[in-house]
Formats: C-alpha cells, structure tokens, sequence
C-alpha cells in the first residue's frame, strides 16, 4: 500500500524568509502524481503544486516550488518570500491515475512577522 | 466555478444516533471521497466511489457506510454515532484518471455527545 509521510508536524518562518516543508513516499508504482495542498483556518483545502512522477523537471507556481527526487521517493515544498497568509497546515498527497489520493499526517505552518 | 457543497458546516449529535453527512458537487466528476481529519493523523479515507451505486471501502471504513444514487451526491452515514467519530469530515471529488487534482468541500465538524 501507499503511505506518505510528512516528518515535520509544525514549522515556523520569519515572513519574506524561505522554508522548505518535507515529504516522502512510499510506492511500487513507476508512473504516479504527487500534489500539496494548503489548508488555512477556513478549512477549504487549496491545492498548491503538482508534480507528474515522470517529468524530470521540478514543478513551480510563483513563489512555491518543490524538490522531487524520485529514486529517492521524496518531495519536498519551498516556499520563497514567505508572506503572512501562507500561515496554514500544509499536506503532501499522492496519487496513481485512476487512484484515491493519499495524505500526509500535516505540517502546520506558522510564519512570523 | 467547481463547487464541492458539504450539507453542513457543524453539527452536535447524541451517542446511537444515525447521522447523514450530504456531499454535491457540480463538476461531473466521477470520483467522490469521505475522509476524516483527526490532528496528527492527517486525512484518512474512509470510502470512495468512482461510479454511481459503486463504492469502495477505505482505510477506516468501520462504522460509516456511504449512499451514491446520483453522480453528484455521495452522503456519509453514521450508523449508530460514538463519541469516538467526532472529527472532522471532508468531502472531495475529482476526475477518475491522469494528473487531476482533488476539489474539497469546507468540511463537517461533528461533535458527537
């Protein structure tokens, strides 16, 4: 079965400060997705960024990037200029086409003025 | 805009009482999902659907069963609540195949009493 883990429940961040959020994987699958999704006090889930396990090259929205290194199965989140509404728990989600997606246990995200 | 509609935003219920959570969703998509949120645990799936009348069991189905007569509606059944079911409940849809990202609902917090 699938399983992801996200190791860090809580991280912090001064604003306009990089933060990199972690992730990894577990997986038999060759050809799978890989997502993060930022929940903020509302509750509404937001997806961030996306990654097809077989592009090579790292997915990048704007200010959030992430670092996929496959072999290694992990996937991690950077978040540039961190600003005061990026404050929110953050989920690392994995999915193989056809599939359910599977979350990560959640890291919340506090970031400082 | 996609729209994933929970029925309820809070919701106190009493011990052996039979409970309904109520998802719509808008999009056409044939995927709807229950999952629980608990702290630390992050989202657990407790079933899906990927087709009118069909379901499938998640990682924590005991206890809940599902009802999906209709494309757009896919409802959570609480058979007889415990105290041990207060969470919070999302609801969520999406596309069966490729690199599609899951919409969400703004979830349920039931308290059970």
């Amino acid at each position: 079965a699938q399983t992801v883990t996200q190791s860090q429940p809580e991280m912090s961040v001064q604003e306009a400060e990089t933060v990199t959020l972690s992730c990894t994987y577990d997986t038999s699958e060759s050809d799978y997705y890989l997502f993060w999704y930022k929940q903020p006090p509302s509750r509404q889930m937001i997806l961030v960024i996306r990654q097809e396990a077989y592009k090579q090259q790292n997915a990048t929205e704007n200010r959030f990037s992430v670092n996929f290194q496959k072999a290694a199965k992990s996937f991690s989140l950077k978040i540039s200029d961190s600003q005061l509404g990026d404050a929110a728990m953050y989920f690392c989600a994995y999915k193989t086409s056809g599939s359910r997606l599977t979350f990560g246990e959640g890291t919340q995200l506090t970031v400082n003025p | 805009d996609v729209k994933v509609t929970q029925s309820s935003r809070y919701l106190v219920k009493r011990t052996g009482e039979k409970v309904f959570l109520e998802c719509v969703q808008d999009m056409d998509h044939e995927n709807m999902f229950w999952y629980r949120q608990d702290p630390g645990l992050g989202l657990r799936l407790i079933y899906f659907s990927y087709d009118v009348k069909m379901k499938e069991k998640g990682d924590i189905p005991e206890g809940y069963s599902v009802s999906r007569e209709k494309k757009e509606r896919f409802s959570l059944i609480l058979e007889s609540a415990s105290t041990n079911q207060t969470s919070m409940y999302l609801c969520a849809s999406n596309i069966h195949r490729g690199l599609t990202e899951a919409f969400f609902g703004q979830g349920t917090r039931l308290t059970v009493v």
